[in-house]
């Protein structure tokens, strides 16, 4: 069964701290996604990445940083967390073509206190 | 902007048929997608529309006029279990893959 896996369901970290939140896939995908997801928000874009080493700005990218070093995984990076990150991230992952939908992880719910 | 337009709640009675509407910007449309996303879960695909037209798959189908910007997500049969959340999102030319979605109907079936 093909996977998007998410290193961390429930995370609590404190203010300030640099937060790693990690996603891999085991689909061979060459793009790669990290959304965050609120309330009353829906899904918001933060980075994407169509290759190795290569990152995209989404929507909402002040305050993260994001790494792809291998095909199959994509970190994203909270530099100095804020009470405001505080969300459910989501990794997701698709092949090249506009017609191919997503594979989502089962997201990271974040709290930063 | 690129703003996609779903309503925020839907109520269904089981054994009903519910339509779940979508509005997007239609410049630069690439193509329609559904999600749905049970409470605590990832999102799973449920359909791709990218030429107008109703695509059926058993007890859900999905709607796309390009002209009009507007989509529809039909849903038959309703099961208790069909309480989720259902998301639209568009992907615009430009942008590759890159998904914009909407901020999800929260459907609830009830007895």
């Amino acid at each position: 069964d093909v996977k998007v896996t998410q290193s961390s369901r429930y995370l609590v970290k404190r203010t300030g701290e640099k937060v790693f939140l990690e996603c891999v896939q085991d689909m061979d995908h060459e793009n790669m996604f990290w959304y965050r997801q609120d309330p009353g928000l829906g899904l918001r874009l933060i980075y994407f990445s169509y290759d190795v080493k290569m990152k995209e700005k989404g929507d909402i990218p002040e305050g993260y940083s994001v790494s792809r070093e291998k095909k199959e995984r994509f970190s994203l990076i909270l530099e100095s967390a804020s009470t405001n990150q505080t969300s459910m991230y989501l990794c997701a992952s698709s092949l090249e073509g506009v017609n191919y939908g997503y594979t989502f992880g089962s997201g990271t719910r974040l709290t930063v206190v | 902007g690129q703003n996609i337009d779903q309503p925020t709640e839907m109520t269904a009675t089981e054994g009903a048929i519910v339509q779940i509407n979508c509005t997007y910007q239609t410049s630069g449309f690439n193509g329609l997608f559904w999600y749905q996303q049970h409470a605590g879960e990832a999102p799973t695909f449920l359909s791709y529309n990218v030429l107008d037209g109703l695509e059926e798959k058993g007890r859900f189908s999905s709607f796309l006029s390009r002209s009009k910007g507007y989509s529809y997500l039909l849903l038959k049969e309703l099961q208790m279990k069909d309480s989720a959340s259902y998301l639209c999102a568009v992907s615009f030319t430009g942008g590759g893959n890159k998904l914009t979605f909407g901020t999800g109907t929260q459907l609830k079936v009830e007895l």
